[in-house]
């Protein structure tokens, strides 16, 4: 496609619960970026992949959140056991050289 | 650490003012500059990216300047509108592929 498309668009758990946000990139992309804006205005890098491998995973909280970009498929963010300050929108990007395009972002509500 | 300030925070202008931002970001290890416009609830939208020192670079009334050696960019906007009421951010990038960081936007508010 020509635009980035995030599912769902709201997405709330309870503390405790799974959730699983998935990720449509640009058509030929190759790079897929991952960042959770928690604070207003504050994009926080989580992780990154070319094609199907990790790029970068510096900013992935090890513990509970996983994430994927497999062939043929969208990219997913998993978050086991959410916690309450994982309530944040989090947004996909996908690039081809410099420049990244966002998605409209997936905001996850923690109760 | 890289740290990427833009200023000021927010902004609150009338119709037809012009008005302009700063960012600042490390001058080593230069790949790219990307300023966004974003409103909540949409997809940050990409405006300039500006690899080269003194670039320049012009989208309607919106314009941006680069200067890689002393770290900085300003965005300008001419004449604004309403509708130019957003945050715009600047996202510093070092390597391809790599991630960007951002700074924490100015909020513009122009008010009829």
């Amino acid at each position: 496609g020509e635009e980035v498309a995030q599912t769902p668009k709201h997405l709330v758990r309870g503390e405790g619960q799974k959730a699983k946000l998935y990720c449509a990139p640009i058509k030929g992309h190759s790079y897929v970026f991952w960042y959770q804006q928690v604070l207003k205005n504050e994009f926080k890098f989580l992780i990154s992949f070319q094609n199907e491998n990790v790029f970068d995973e510096t900013g992935m909280p090890k513990e509970r959140f996983s994430a994927k970009c497999l062939p043929n498929s969208p990219c997913s963010l998993e978050i086991q056991a959410t916690k309450l300050e994982d309530s944040a929108v989090y947004f996909c990007a996908s690039s081809q050289s410099r420049l990244q395009f966002f998605g409209p972002g997936t905001r996850l509500t923690v109760l | 650490i890289l740290n990427v300030e833009q200023s000021p925070q927010s902004l609150h202008v009338q119709e037809g003012d012009s008005t302009n931002f700063t960012c600042s970001f490390p001058s080593s290890n230069f790949y790219a500059l990307h300023w966004y416009r974003w409103e909540t609830a949409k997809s940050p939208e990409a405006l300039f990216v500006m690899t080269l020192n003194g670039d320049e670079k012009k989208k309607g009334r919106i314009s941006a300047t680069l200067n890689t050696k002393e770290g900085y960019s300003y965005l300008y906007i001419k004449g604004s509108q309403p509708e130019d009421s957003a945050t715009y951010l600047c996202a510093f990038l070092y390597n391809q592929g790599g991630k960007l960081i951002f700074g924490q936007g100015t909020e513009l508010s122009v008010k009829p």
